[in-house]
Parts: structure tokens; C-alpha cells; sequence
């Protein structure tokens, strides 16, 4: 059973568009909710993350948007750039169970120049 | 200020085989995760090492096995390999308390023959 379910698979847009990525969750438990890049051939890199207490956090050219009672957020970059072409992943984790983190299935997102 | 490492960068193991992986965490971090990648998948977690001990396990057989040692650093075994057992190995650090950010390193490739 998937516990973070993402949308889209993936994403193609023109440089300085706005790609949205989006995730959505079941278990009320959780309590954060990072976003992470990865480039093929590296880790994960974390990104942006926030708490269930506020509905929008911004850092740089992205934000993440927060929608507690639906259960769902989103990643949004500003001005994308060739750059940003990665995978993304979304993850959720409760802090009452360890920080087990749970992903998604991950978003394979080009910039076209 | 070193990141995670990891060690090797790649593996190649044959069916039953055993294999151990190894983990530095973050400066300042006392909490390993480890997490396999299948390709195009997102990280399932494994297991998680606080204080010498396993703390949490995810849905994988007792052929994974784990090791922390006094320095925080981490050892990932897995015995009698197979097949499926081939993805991209990922260590992640964090301070203990949960519910914050865990840092990724760049992970082992192993592939199975």
C-alpha cells in the first residue's frame, strides 16, 4: 500500500514555466513533509520541507503548498531552468514512529531551453 | 563539512551470495536510515540504527541485517542474495528526536548476476 501517492509520473515544460508536482497522504500521523531532488546517479537531495502548521513555505524559486484538511501538498518552481530537469520526490513522516520517511513514486521532471 | 558517505559506489554480487555495505553519517548526526532504490522507484525504507540499536524496521526479510557502531557510522548486510534484491542502497542521516530532515548520501549500486 502506497502511503504518499504522487502525481504526475512525469512533466515537461519550457524554461521559466511553473511545473507543479503533487502528492497526497492517508495517515493523519504524519508531520512532515519534505521534497527532495535527485540527478541520476546521486542521492537524494532534500530540498524543501514543512510542517503541517502552515500552509505555504517558500526557499529560493520553490514552494510548497499545504492542504491539511485535504490531505494533500505540492511542490511548485518559479522560473524553471534546464537546471531543475531531475526526478522529484515527495515524502511524509510521523515523528511519534521513528521518522520513517515514506516517498512517493517520484516525478520525472525536463525543462526544455 | 562532509556530507554522508558511502562506500562502495558499486557492487556486482552473485545469486546467494553475501554483501556488506558501509555508511558515514553527517557531522553531528547520531541516527542512520538505510533505504533501497529500485530503478525508477522511490526509497523503501529498511531499517534505522539510534544508539547502536535497530529502532524501526520496514517490510524486509531478517536477510537484511544492520550494524551501528560506537562512531555512528553503519554497516547494511545482506545474506543470501537474489535477483530482486539488485537497486541502489541509500544511507541517510539525522539528529535523533524525529520529525526532522534526514540527509541522503549517494548510495551503493548493487546488481546481482
Amino acid at each position: 500500500q502506497q502511503q504518499v501517492k504522487q502525481s504526475p509520473q512525469s512533466l515537461i515544460v519550457q524554461k521559466g514555466g511553473i511545473p507543479i508536482i503533487n502528492c497526497a497522504y492517508e495517515n493523519t500521523a504524519f508531520d512532515y513533509f519534505p521534497w527532495y531532488q535527485q540527478f541520476p546517479g546521486k542521492g537524494p537531495a532534500l530540498l524543501i520541507a514543512i510542517r503541517p502548521d502552515v500552509s505555504e513555505k517558500k526557499e529560493g524559486r520553490f514552494t510548497i503548498s499545504f492542504n491539511k484538511s485535504a490531505k494533500q501538498f505540492s511542490l511548485h518552481i518559479m522560473d524553471s531552468q534546464p537546471g531543475d530537469s531531475a526526478t522529484y520526490f515527495c515524502a511524509a513522516s510521523a515523528s511519534n514512529t521513528g521518522n520513517q520517511f515514506y516517498f512517493g513514486t517520484g516525478t520525472s521532471l525536463t525543462v526544455i531551453p | 563539512d562532509a556530507g554522508v558517505t558511502q562506500s562502495p559506489t558499486h557492487l556486482i554480487k552473485t545469486r546467494g551470495q553475501q554483501v556488506t555495505l558501509r555508511c558515514s553519517p553527517k557531522s553531528g548526526h547520531d541516527t542512520v536510515s538505510w533505504y533501497q532504490q529500485a530503478l525508477g522507484q522511490g526509497p523503501q525504507f529498511i531499517f534505522q540504527y539510534y544508539e547502536e540499536e535497530e529502532r524501526q524496521r520496514g517490510n524486509f526479510p531478517d536477510r537484511f541485517s544492520g550494524h551501528q557502531f560506537p562512531n555512528y557510522s553503519s554497516e547494511l548486510n545482506v545474506n543470501a542474495l537474489l535477483l530482486g534484491d539488485s537497486a541502489l542502497y541509500l544511507c541517510a542521516s539525522s539528529i535523533t528526536g524525529g520529525g526532522g530532515p534526514q540527509h541522503f548520501g549517494d548510495g551503493t549500486r548493487l546488481s546481482i548476476l
